[in-house]
C-alpha cells in the first residue's frame, strides 16, 4: 500500500489565494520531502523536513509535521499562476535507502 | 549558458582517501543540491542549498561535506571516501519558486571507491 498519500487528489484556487495540500503514511519515518512536477517535466525538490522538526518554511512554502498523527502538510502562501503544479510528499519509509512518493495532488491556481 | 557543470565525469578512489567533486551553474539559481543514484534506486539527496552561505543536510548527509560560498559554486566534499560512496552523484539547480520551473541536472560524476 502506499506509504505517502496526498489529499486532496485535486485542488483548484484563484491566485493569490493559499493552497493546503496534506500527506499521511503509515510507518515511522526519519524525514519527509516535498516535490512538485510540472506537466512533463522531472521532479523538483521543494523542501525536506526531518522526524524531530514540526515546521519548517522556505520562501512561499510552509511544511508541517506531525509524527503522532504520521501526517505532513504543504501550505502555499500568496499562489500564482506558476506554481500550478502535481505536488508529492515522499518518505524514506522507516529509514529504508528507498524514497517512496506518495500519488500527488494536482494544483491548479487560476490568474 | 554553460547551464550545470560537474567535474570530473569519472573518479576512481581508494578507500580513506578525500577528494571534491566540482559543481558550478551560471543560471544565477539560489537552490542547488547533490543527489546520489545507486543501481535500482531513486535519486537521494545528500545536501541542499537555498542560497550563498545557507547549506542544509538532505537524506543521507553522512560522509560528506557541502559549503555554498558563492552562488554560482557547490563542491561536495568526500572527508574519508567508503566503498559504500560508489555511487554516481549528480547537481542540480533550479529557481527558489520562482517562475522557473525545470530543476537542471548536471551530466554526471561517477565515483568508484575501492
Amino acid at each position: 500500500s502506499q506509504q505517502g498519500e496526498e489529499d486532496p487528489q485535486a485542488l483548484s484556487i484563484q491566485e493569490g489565494e493559499n493552497a493546503t495540500m496534506n500527506c499521511s503514511y503509515k510507518t515511522s519515518i526519519n524525514n519527509l520531502q516535498w516535490y512538485r512536477q510540472n506537466s512533463g517535466r522531472g521532479l523538483v525538490h521543494l523542501i525536506l523536513i526531518r522526524s524531530n522538526e514540526r515546521e519548517k518554511h522556505s520562501g512561499r512554502l510552509r511544511v508541517t509535521l506531525d509524527t503522532s498523527k504520521k501526517s505532513s502538510s504543504l501550505l502555499i502562501t500568496a499562489s500564482r499562476a506558476a506554481d500550478t503544479a502535481s505536488y508529492f510528499c515522499a518518505t524514506d519509509a522507516g529509514g529504508s535507502e528507498k524514497l517512496v512518493f506518495g500519488k500527488g495532488t494536482k494544483l491548479t491556481v487560476n490568474p | 549558458n554553460a547551464g550545470v557543470t560537474q567535474t570530473p565525469k569519472f573518479q576512481v578512489l581508494k578507500t580513506g582517501q578525500s577528494m571534491t567533486l566540482q559543481c558550478a551553474q551560471d543560471m544565477n539559481h539560489e537552490y542547488m543540491s547533490w543527489y546520489r543514484q545507486d543501481p535500482g534506486m531513486g535519486l537521494r539527496l545528500i545536501h541542499y542549498s537555498v542560497g550563498a552561505g545557507i547549506t542544509d543536510q538532505g537524506e543521507v548527509p553522512n560522509g560528506y561535506n557541502v559549503s555554498r560560498s558563492t552562488t554560482e559554486d557547490f563542491p561536495l566534499r568526500l572527508l574519508s571516501a567508503a566503498p559504500s560512496q560508489t555511487s554516481v552523484y549528480f547537481c542540480a539547480s533550479t529557481l527558489l519558486a520562482g517562475d522557473q520551473e525545470t530543476q537542471y541536472f548536471g551530466p554526471g560524476t561517477r565515483l568508484l571507491v575501492l
